[in-house]
């Protein structure tokens, strides 16, 4: 089984508007974390957002907010009023294990976003 | 803001060679990665490396790959025959603690 699932390769959405990128995990480990990181053309990685599964409340970072459903093992990005620059590959991202195990990422396959003017 | 810096940003060398990638995590990190992606593929975790030892690899990461931190700020891959499937970008990352966990822009690595 796939232990991230990004469900949408390609979304759209205009300009101003808010976003949700899809983002389902697997693991039976109670101590996880999960991260979102976005990917424009040029290729680099840059780190969005963080959520611990012992997390009380919902990570935010600016725009950024992470709806954190851990009965439904979601964890889906939100992204607040659009901007053109948003524009690139979104990857969900999932280490498992608490603190003596390694720090290992599993990515999804990606979400490409494309804001439209 | 500090970054982790990737040197070079694109490398051509031929089958059969030795390469070397470099990385500059950021300053007070402890914790340091190699990661990699295929062209059009997921990205795949290679190795992690923690107190001057590999703490975690990867069925990627077998003998013709290293790791090294050679002088407390560098940080190397080096991977010691080249084949052709080893084209992709290499990110460097790392982090603080186990989480907030910052990528360099990458390597991109082509093998003729």
């Amino acid at each position: 089984a796939q232990k991230i699932t990004q469900t949408q390769p390609g979304m759209f959405v205009q300009e101003k508007e808010a976003v949700t990128l899809d983002c389902t995990y697997d693991t039976s480990d109670p101590s996880y974390g999960l991260f979102w990181y976005k990917q424009p053309s040029s290729g680099e990685m840059i780190f969005l957002i963080y959520q611990g599964s012992y997390d009380q409340q919902n990570a935010t970072e600016g725009r950024y907010s992470l709806n954190f459903q851990k009965a439904r093992k979601s964890a889906n990005l939100v992204i607040s009023a659009s901007q053109l620059g948003d524009s690139a590959m979104y990857f969900c991202a999932m280490r498992e294990g608490g603190v003596n195990a390694g720090n290992m990422l599993t990515f999804g396959g990606g979400t490409r976003l494309m804001v439209k003017p | 803001e500090p970054e982790v810096t990737q040197t070079p940003s694109h490398q051509v060398t031929q089958m059969g060679q030795e390469v070397i990638l470099r990385c500059v995590p950021i300053s007070n990190h402890l914790y340091f990665y190699w990661y990699r992606q295929i062209l059009g593929q997921k990205v795949e975790f290679l190795v992690s490396f923690y107190n001057n030892e590999i703490s975690e690899k990867s069925e990627i990461f077998d003998d013709q790959f290293s790791v090294e931190r050679p002088d407390g700020s560098n940080f190397t891959l080096k991977i010691r025959s080249t084949k052709l499937e080893d084209s992709a970008m290499y990110f460097c990352a790392s982090s603080e603690r186990r989480d907030y966990i910052h990528f360099g822009n990458g390597t991109r690595l082509t093998v003729t």
